[in-house]
Parts: structure tokens; sequence; C-alpha cells
């Protein structure tokens, strides 16, 4: 069963707009999210994280969101810049687990 | 300093040949993992070390899937006998201690089986 899911492949947004990226999630265990960037032919970059404790985190233009009660997160870029263009996946951590569980990943096209 | 690197970054072999994939984590880093890419999905858990054990091995497939990290640092993930469904982009990711949140990842190895 897929326990974290993203649901849109792809996503196009103009240069200077928000970006949203939706993640949804289904064990009620995981007490840690996280989002990573990953460009072609490398391995996935950090990016922000979230404790479940929290509602929000911000580090500069990026920002995510945790609604719990939905089992949803979702990150903003803003402003996108065409640098942000990659696939971005999202990431749950169970404290007493040993694994990240990632989405499907999601590619952003930012256009100039 | 230097990140996780990974070797080959490309590994083409023929069906029901062994292939062995290498990870150097970060200098320092207790845990290391290994995961699958397959196209188009988000990596899948294979496998965990904290220093030279296999903490969780759960993830691992099958019996062709093998992995060892004998002094704590390298680890080599090897594969028996192999698919072409094992094609997919092995990933390693390394964290200082275990608590494993926000790991580092290796650019990966793409393994091709024909």
């Amino acid at each position: 069963d897929q326990q974290v899911k993203q649901n849109s492949p792809s996503l196009s947004v103009q240069e200077g707009r928000i970006s949203i990226l939706n993640c949804d999630y289904t064990n009620s265990m995981f007490d840690y999210f996280l989002w990573y960037k990953k460009y072609p032919a490398e391995g996935p970059t950090f990016l922000i994280s979230i404790s479940s404790i929290k509602d929000k985190n911000e580090d500069g233009r990026f920002t995510v969101f945790l609604n719990k009660s939905a089992k949803h997160l979702s990150l903003h870029i803003v402003p996108s810049q065409p640098g942000d263009s990659a696939v971005y996946f999202c990431a749950a951590w169970e404290t007493s687990g040993s694994r990240l569980t990632f989405g499907e990943g999601t590619q952003l096209t930012v256009n100039p | 300093g230097a990140g996780v690197s990974q070797t080959p970054s490309n590994k083409v072999t023929e069906k029901g040949k062994y292939v062995e994939l290498r990870c150097d984590p970060i200098s320092g880093h207790t845990a290391l993992y290994w995961y699958r890419q397959s196209l188009g999905q988000g990596p899948e858990f294979l496998i965990y070390f904290q220093g030279t054990g296999a903490a969780d091995d759960s993830g691992l497939p099958n019996d062709r899937f093998f992995a060892v990290r004998p002094e704590g640092s390298v680890s080599t993930l090897k594969i028996q006998r192999t698919e072409r469904g094992d094609s997919a982009v092995y990933l390693c990711a390394s964290h200082p201690s275990g608590g494993g949140n926000e790991q580092f990842f290796g650019p990966g190895t793409r393994l091709t089986v024909l």
C-alpha cells in the first residue's frame, strides 16, 4: 500500500508565481515529514522538513504546511524561479522505524 | 567535505549475472541506507545499517539481494542472478547517527539488466 502519495505527477508555473506541491499520507504514526528535491542524474537533496507537532515551517522562499487531521502537507515556493525546476519528493519518517517512506514525486517546471 | 559517493554510476548487465554496487558514505556517518528507485516512483527502502550491522533488512525484495558493511563505512549491495525487473536506480544515503530523517543521498547507480 502507498503510505505517502503525491497525486500530481507534474506542475508547471510561471517564474515569479507561487508553486504549491501537495502530499497525502495514511500512516498516523509518521511524526516527521520532509521534502527532497532531485535533479536528473543526481541524488535527492534535502530541502525542508516539519515535525508533526508543528503546522508550518518556513525557510526563505520555501514553506511547508502540515494538516494532521487531514493527513496532508504542502510545499509552497514563492517566488518560483527557473532553477527550482526539478522533481520534488515528499517523504515521511516514523521515529520508531528506520526508513524514509517516499511519495512518487512531482515534476515542477518553472517557465521563464 | 565530500558527500556520499556511489560506484559505478551506470551498470549494464545481462540477465542471470551477479552485480555489486558500492557506496561510500560521508565520513563519520554511522547510519547507512540503501533505496531503490524505479521509473516514475519514489525511492523505496531496502536496508539500513547502524555501524557494521544490518539493523533492518526488511525492504530487501528477496534472497537474491544482500548487502554488507564490514568496517562500518563502505557498503556493498550485491544482487545475484539478476532479473530484468531489478533494473532501477539504486540510491545510498547516510546520516550521522541513525536518527535518519534528514538523510544525505548519493547520486545513485543506474542498473540496467538486459
